[in-house]
């Protein structure tokens, strides 16, 4: 069965600095992994999707890593802001379409 | 970008009665929704897969009498949590994939309901 794990499952930053997230799975066998942004009581906002042949992809301040064989994807947020405080989710998607969701990690970004 | 609407975003209801959840794409076409809970502070889980036209599959867990998932269209599936408890009280989200776009395998996600049941 597959598990997804996240560290930290918090973090708190200063304004400026890089956020590292981290995202590790059990079973390399996925069909793709993707990350999310959850604002309290909210629904979910897509990041970035990798599909299972690629190794990253990257959206403005936003890069993400996908290493399969060691179970693992890391999300970098460049010059963090106060309006990336959030929780971050990662999800590893099967060919079935279903996703597994990680605990996530909550960010804070103090000015 | 696809949207995906889903109502009510809060309702509050006495025990035993029945609520209905309703998610809709508004600009595209979705064969599949899922059904998600979410528990405060925690992850998402996966309750069911609802195929337009067909049984949702539920979850291993998932008491499918209780959770009645119906896709009648390819732009709306329900939810209704049938004789609600405040052990339902929860935060459900439902996403929908694009049919179009299955190699993909992309999802949209609503803004979620939140369930209290008293």
């Amino acid at each position: 069965k597959q598990e997804v794990t996240q560290i930290p499952a918090a973090l708190s930053v200063p304004e400026g600095e890089n956020l590292v997230l981290n995202c590790s799975f059990t079973d390399s066998a996925i069909y793709n992994l993707q990350w999310f942004r959850q604002d309290p009581g909210k629904g979910l906002t897509s990041l970035l999707l990798i599909q299972s042949s690629q190794r990253e992809q990257t959206s403005g301040r936003l890069n993400a890593s996908l290493d399969k064989s060691s179970g693992r994807s890391t999300l970098y947020i460049a010059a963090s802001q106060p309006g990336d405080s959030a929780t971050y989710l990662c999800a590893v998607g099967d060919s079935w379409g279903k996703l597994q969701f990680g605990a996530g990690t909550q960010v804070v970004v103090t000015p | 970008g696809a949207v995906v609407s889903q109502h009510p975003s809060r309702v509050i209801c006495k025990s035993g009665t029945s609520v209905k959840i309703e998610c809709r794409s508004l600009d595209f076409q979705a064969t599949t929704m899922f059904w998600y809970r979410q528990f405060p502070k925690k992850s998402l889980m996966l309750m069911a897969t609802s195929n337009e036209g067909s049984k949702a599959t539920y979850e291993q867990g998932v008491e499918k009498d209780k959770f009645l998932i119906n896709h009648a269209s390819l732009t709306l599936s329900t939810l209704t949590v049938t004789s609600a408890h405040p052990e339902d009280s929860s935060f459900y989200i439902c996403s929908a994939r694009e049919s179009g776009n299955l190699a993909k395998n992309i999802q949209y996600f609503g803004a979620g309901t939140r369930l209290s049941v008293l």
